[in-house]
């Protein structure tokens, strides 16, 4: 599969724990976005990165959250101390390079917060 | 006002006419536009994008774009029931974060 991936699906924690959540871009893809779409809204960007770069982190609440894409392996977006208005869907999409503006979505994680 | 500004809906259309949906926005300096599909439940699907003033077709569908009156639509011509899904405008500065509207609302009607 040369598409965006992402893992887990699905991921429930209880209040006050961490959760991680991979992504892994298309095959030839060096950028990677993140954005969460709360139930009954629109799409949110949270953050931008390139390898070992954080290019734009505008979108990301100040606490809590955090994104990495490490040279080798998937992006990771942590969130520590979850809290129940955390639950959403939290997309990764991708982008072949700069210039190249076109961004393909993953199937995205499903955050629930019990 | 909103960034991105999408009418919610939900839009109803017989199957087999045009669907129309419209998109405007605030950022003049918007380089990049695109309209993603949404199924319930699933990720959005990139459908069509386009960068330059005009018209650009692929298959049954049309992206229109007007960077003077801050205007994109999206046509569907010969609809068809799998069409019925939401349908987000997206803007871009370029090559980086993508602003989204609330999406639109399609059902078609067969």
């Amino acid at each position: 599969n040369a598409g965006v991936m992402q893992n887990p699906r699905h991921l429930v924690r209880r209040r006050g724990q961490e959760a991680r959540l991979r992504c892994s871009p298309m095959k030839g893809h060096s950028h990677v976005y993140w954005y969460r779409q709360l139930p009954e809204e629109g799409l949110k960007f949270m953050v931008y990165l390139q390898k070992e770069n954080i290019i734009d982190e505008s979108g990301m609440p100040k606490e809590r959250f955090s994104a990495e894409f490490p040279k080798e392996g998937p992006s990771i977006l942590r969130i520590q101390q979850v809290v129940r208005g955390d639950s959403a869907a939290y997309f990764c999409a991708s982008s072949r390079e700069a210039g190249v503006y076109e961004q393909y979505f993953g199937p995205g994680t499903r955050l629930t917060v019990t | 006002q909103k960034e991105v500004e999408q009418n919610s809906g939900p839009l109803s259309v017989p199957e087999g006419a045009i669907a129309s949906l419209n998109c405007t926005y605030s950022d003049r300096g918007s380089q990049s536009f695109f309209w993603y599909r949404q199924y319930s439940g699933k990720s959005p699907e990139l459908i069509m994008f386009i960068y330059s003033n005009g018209d650009k077709e692929d298959g049954r569908f049309t992206a229109q774009l007007n960077k003077a009156s801050q205007y994109v639509s999206l046509l569907i011509r010969d609809s068809q029931p799998s069409d019925s899904a939401t349908y987000l405008c997206a803007v871009g500065p370029g090559a980086q974060k993508l602003v989204f509207g609330q999406g639109t609302r399609l059902t078609i009607n067969p």
